[in-house]
């Protein structure tokens, strides 16, 4: 059974950067592909990236130009960093692996609100 | 690009059915999609995912209430027996080349 659980700092102040990481237990980050999903208050689930056991990345198209996906095989880990953040990116993040070659979400993390405010 | 369409809310009393849906846009029919459940103030947790041949394959300890069928663009999530717990937001979700999609939820009442 994986285990995917979000840190990083909860409050980011505009302008600045994003950055989470979701420790996986269970299973091996090489094996699987890995994805970010967030929420903001009260709205739906928006995709924000994925990442292939390869390190191959896949961005949602409305945040292409400010985030980033890595792989840390040492520690087990996958990443996410989002720059020039707004009060807009204020929601709740997901860390999710995702079946097989890249299809569904089949397990996700517990999710961490992140708050942009200065 | 891939669309999911799902009505904002549906309503049914305990005990009783009902069905979900998601449409697919019209040149994607063809799509799997996978279901989400997110009760209140939880994460989201994987479902099933419902093929366009109707066949679904569902999730770790996911209740045999709960099951999916297709027709067309349409893919179902029908829930039988409800129960109060059952009351949450679903959302349905499918993937293609390079990029993944949600709908954008159903809420459920169970009355």
């Amino acid at each position: 059974q994986v285990q995917l659980q979000e840190s990083g700092p909860r409050l980011v102040k505009p302008s600045e950067t994003l950055s989470l990481t979701c420790t996986v237990s269970g299973y091996s980050i090489t094996n699987y592909y890995w994805g970010w999903i967030r929420q903001p208050p009260g709205k739906g689930l928006e995709w924000v990236g994925s990442i292939s056991p390869r390190g191959t990345t896949y961005y949602s198209p409305s945040l292409r130009s400010r985030v980033t996906l890595s792989l840390d095989t040492s520690k087990n880990q996958f990443s996410l960093r989002l720059t020039s953040v707004t009060a807009a990116d204020t929601a709740v993040y997901f860390c999710v692996k995702i079946y097989g070659s890249g299809s569904y979400f089949d397990s996700w993390g517990r999710g961490t609100l992140i708050t942009v405010s200065s | 690009q891939v669309v999911l369409t799902q009505s904002p809310s549906a309503s049914a009393s305990l005990g009783a059915s009902v069905n979900l849906t998601c449409t697919l846009s019209s040149a994607h029919s063809s799509y799997s999609i996978a279901w989400h459940q997110q009760q209140p103030e939880k994460g989201p947790r994987y479902l099933m995912k419902v093929n366009s041949d109707g066949s679904h394959s569902k999730g770790d300890g996911i209740p045999d209430r709960f099951s999916g069928s297709s027709s067309g663009a349409e893919r179902y999530l029908t829930i039988s027996s409800l129960q109060s717990d059952d009351e949450a937001d679903y959302y349905c979700q499918t993937w293609a080349t390079n990029i993944w999609v949600f709908g954008g939820g159903t809420k459920l009442t169970v009355l």
